[in-house]
């Protein structure tokens, strides 16, 4: 499987801008992208995925890059709750995810 | 609709004793995953069920595990025997249909295991 590389940690200020990195510079042409949270003491929950084109839904916004080697989780204004690990997780012919560590996102008042 | 719901939401057992967790995925998805999730680690994949067979069997990590889905519907996992480095939160997944183009997870709450 293409493996993912992600930042530990990250901060944010509350109701700014958040822009998560993920490399997946050995990804595939069927791998689809995908990065889903988990907020604390709560299983995952889906974010928002992508093939080639950027993507928009109510919670963010993915940006990939015209290479796919590489991705961007941005979420528009930061809130508290948003306070969680996000994984960046590649699926293209398997059927399970294999998440990594994550980046651990915390939101400052 | 209701989501995927995971029982009990705590389980504390002894060492060598047997436990089964119980998984209700959401109505209508026909795939169902189990993973587990060791204090402060990422999620393990354990195994995945298309309806009732299990294709993938890989990540079980003994033959002290075992895991069964009946009617396309409830899964159960079993631990025998249990040990202490079993304590995890287990946590059951489904899905629409299978991950491979994109469809999405849909995660329980977990099971929180103790083994004393």
């Amino acid at each position: 499987d293409a493996k993912t590389t992600q930042p530990n940690s990250m901060e944010s200020n509350e109701e700014e801008p958040v822009h998560l990195p993920c490399n997946h510079s050995t990804i595939s042409g069927t791998d689809y992208i995908h990065w889903y949270r988990q907020l604390p003491s709560q299983g995952p929950e889906y974010v928002i995925h992508g093939l080639t084109s950027n993507v928009n839904n109510r919670m963010a916004s993915l940006a990939i890059a015209e290479d796919r080697k590489s991705s961007t989780l941005i979420l528009h204004r930061a809130t508290l709750r948003d306070a969680a690990v996000y994984y960046c997780i590649l699926n293209g012919n398997n059927n399970d995810m294999r998440f990594g560590a994550g980046t651990r996102l915390t939101v400052k008042p | 609709g209701a989501g995927v719901s995971q029982s009990p939401s705590n389980k504390v057992t002894e060492k060598g004793k047997d436990v089964e967790l119980r998984c209700d995925p959401i109505s209508g998805h026909t795939a169902l995953y189990w993973y587990r999730q060791s204090l402060g680690q990422g999620l393990e994949f354990l195994i995945y069920f298309q309806g009732n067979s299990a294709p993938d069997k890989s990540g079980l990590p003994s033959d002290r595990f075992s895991a069964e889905r009946t009617g396309g519907s409830v899964s159960t996992l079993t631990i025998q025997r249990t040990q202490q480095e079993d304590s995890a939160v287990y946590l059951c997944a489904s899905s629409l249909g299978r991950l491979a183009g994109g469809n999405e997870q849909f995660f329980g709450p977990g099971t929180r295991l103790t083994v004393l």
